[in-house]
């Protein structure tokens, strides 16, 4: 069974920093691409950022861009996402999420998400 | 990165065919064959159900259908059921990102 659990997420102060990672199984997780997808409260799915299973490409919505980095072990199973810079706008449900090649937007896997909520 | 527009809600009663629209450009909707449909639960994370315009995964119902033309994407539910009472969002490849739709409430009456 395709499992992936985020974690990590969390209360942190505008300006701050928050790490969240994304445990995958039950699929061959370096062979798919991997992307992050946020939720705010009560709004709409906004792409974050992908990268691809090998080649390490990566790709930025330009709300996060230069602000957040995403990154992946695939000895670990594991996909990350470093958010610097964190803006009250940042304050979203966080979903990990596969696709079988980059940036099809084919997202087949979803974890269940994380709560990030940045608030002084 | 301008999010692709969809209706805010949509209804039909159970049997019937409700058809919810994803507009976009030539930049993104347009330009590439690359449209996915996610269904949505309160509190769940997103399901696809629609991938490459009309092409469904493994375990989605044929009453769910996917077509596009030109820089409009559609999904059709057809025989309404009221399980299928969620939230619904288009995606797009857009070059180099994903767009998503505004989100159609789908209701059962």
């Amino acid at each position: 069974e395709v499992q992936l659990v985020e974690s990590g997420g969390g209360l942190v102060k505008p300006g701050g920093s928050l790490r969240l990672s994304c445990a995958a199984s039950g699929f061959i997780f370096s062979t798919y691409s991997m992307n992050w997808v946020r939720q705010a409260p009560g709004k709409g799915l906004e792409w974050v950022s992908s990268i691809s299973s090998r080649t390490g490409y990566v790709y930025y919505a330009d709300s996060v861009k230069g602000r957040f980095t995403i990154s992946r072990d695939n000895a670990k199973n594991s996909l990350y996402l470093q958010m610097n810079t964190l803006r009250a706008e940042d304050t979203a449900v966080y979903y990990c999420a596969s696709d079988s090649d980059i940036l099809t937007g084919t997202f087949d896997y979803w974890g269940q998400g994380i709560l990030v909520t940045v608030s002084s | 990165q301008s999010a692709l527009t969809q209706p805010p809600s949509a209804s039909g009663s159970p049997g019937q065919s409700v058809t919810i629209s994803c507009t976009g450009t030539s930049s993104d909707v347009g330009g590439y064959n690359y449209v996915s449909w996610y269904q949505q639960h309160p509190g769940k994370a997103p399901k696809l159900m629609i991938y490459e315009v009309s092409k469904r995964p493994s375990g989605v119902p044929d009453r769910f259908s996917g077509s596009k033309s030109g820089n409009t994407a559609s999904l059709t539910v057809s025989g309404l059921q009221a399980e299928d009472e969620a939230d619904y969002y288009c995606s797009s490849y857009a070059g180099s990102n994903i767009v998503f739709g505004t989100g159609t409430k789908v209701t059962v009456l």
